[in-house]
Parts: C-alpha cells; structure tokens; sequence
C-alpha cells in the first residue's frame, strides 16, 4: 500500500543543522518532495527529488534519497528561527494513469536560541 | 499573481448544512486538486480533476461533490455537513499531475457543529 512515515518532532537550536527523515513504501514514485508549512499558510514547496537521484542540493537544503531502503531526508544547514514550520514528506506513485501525492504526517520542526 | 486563491478563509456549519468550498488559479493549470488536512494525518486526497470536464475521486471523498466547468475554477461541495468534516481545507494546481510542483492555496478552516 501506499504510505509516507516520518517522526512528528524535531527540536535544534539556531545555527545548528537540521535532519528531517522520511520513509515512503510505493517505489514507482517518479518524485519525491519536500513541503513547508508556515502557521496559518499553504504548503510551499521546498524541493523536490527526482527518483534516479541520489542527493540534490539547492542553498542551505541537501535531500538524500537512499531507493534501496526507500528514505528520504531533508538536511538544512545553519536552521534559523525562520525555519521553523511544519515539514511534509511526499510521494508521487503512478497510478491509473497518473501521479498523486501522498503526504506524511508531517514533521513539526522548533527553532530556539 | 494571485496562484491559487481558495474562499471562505473560514467557516462554521451546522450539521446537515451544506456549502461550497470556491477554489480558483489563474495559471492555467490543468491538475487540480483538493486535501483535507487533519492533526497528525497529513493531507489526504479529497478528488482530483485533470483538466475541465474530467474529475475522479482520491482517498477521502465521501461526503464531498467536485465539477470542472472551466480550466480556473474547482469548487467543492459538502452535501450534508458532519463533525467528522471539522478540518482544514487546501487546493491545490500544478501544470499536469506529472510536474513536480504544485501550488496550494491558503486553505479554509471549516468547523462543523
């Protein structure tokens, strides 16, 4: 079946680096993504993975993506307060025909001095 | 640019009432897509549509209604509230179910009591 597992929290002080891990089950998945969810906002898509990839880097964000075991992380360097949010896992199984995205429950990331 | 612009902000039925959940996107965007977002459940797939005149159903849709009249419009319907429908609402466009980025809108906080 198809499901998206990552841990609910995650406490780093600022300057310190980030890691948040996700793991995914349908390994027909043509990408997988990373959201952010501010308080009271939309999702907004940080980055995303394509799934021949083993790592993509774009600034302070570095996602890894390891098929064999199917995990995905999301590594942001120097985490500033301004990150703190609600970070969403996904992935897009292929199915009748087309891709849908199936979302973890979300990782509540805290930013504190 | 105005992206995905989704109205009420917020709502409050009584149960057996019904409404409709307007979402629009001025970016001709043929994917469409509503979630409903619960604590600790991440977003899950209410019904998709793939371009005007076609829509199918996700994960979650009893209860709900969707049609595709036009490629900017894709509102949704709740036949008969119940508190079981107490959620936060998003839309969400991209160019076609296959890019890997989709737009969300800010959501309607809907309270059925």
């Amino acid at each position: 079946g198809e499901d998206v597992e990552q841990s609910l929290f995650l406490s780093v002080r600022e300057g310190d680096s980030s890691v948040i891990n996700c793991t995914y089950t349908d390994s027909s998945s043509t990408y997988l993504y990373w959201y952010k969810q501010e308080p009271g906002a939309g999702l907004q898509l940080l980055t995303y993975i394509f799934s021949n990839m083993d790592m993509k880097q774009d600034q302070r964000l570095t996602v890894l993506l390891n098929k064999k075991d199917k995990h995905l992380s999301l590594r942001i360097a120097d985490t500033q307060t301004g990150d703190s949010a609600i970070y969403f896992c996904a992935e897009s199984p292929f199915s009748g025909g087309y891709n849908k995205l199936i979302f973890g429950a979300g990782t509540r990331l805290a930013v504190h001095p | 640019n105005a992206g995905v612009t989704q109205t009420p902000k917020f709502q409050v039925l009584k149960t057996g009432q019904s409404m409709t959940l307007q979402c629009a996107q001025d970016m001709n965007h043929e994917y469409m897509s509503w979630y409903r977002q619960d604590p600790g459940m991440g977003l899950r797939l209410i019904h998709y549509s793939v371009g005007a005149g076609i829509t199918d159903q996700g994960e979650v849709p009893n209860g709900y209604n969707v049609s595709r009249s036009t490629t900017e419009d894709f509102p949704l319907r709740l036949l008969s509230a119940a508190p079981s429908q107490t959620s936060v609402y998003f839309c969400a466009s991209s160019y076609d179910s296959l890019r890997a980025e989709a737009f969300f809108g800010q959501g309607t906080r809907l309270t059925v009591v």
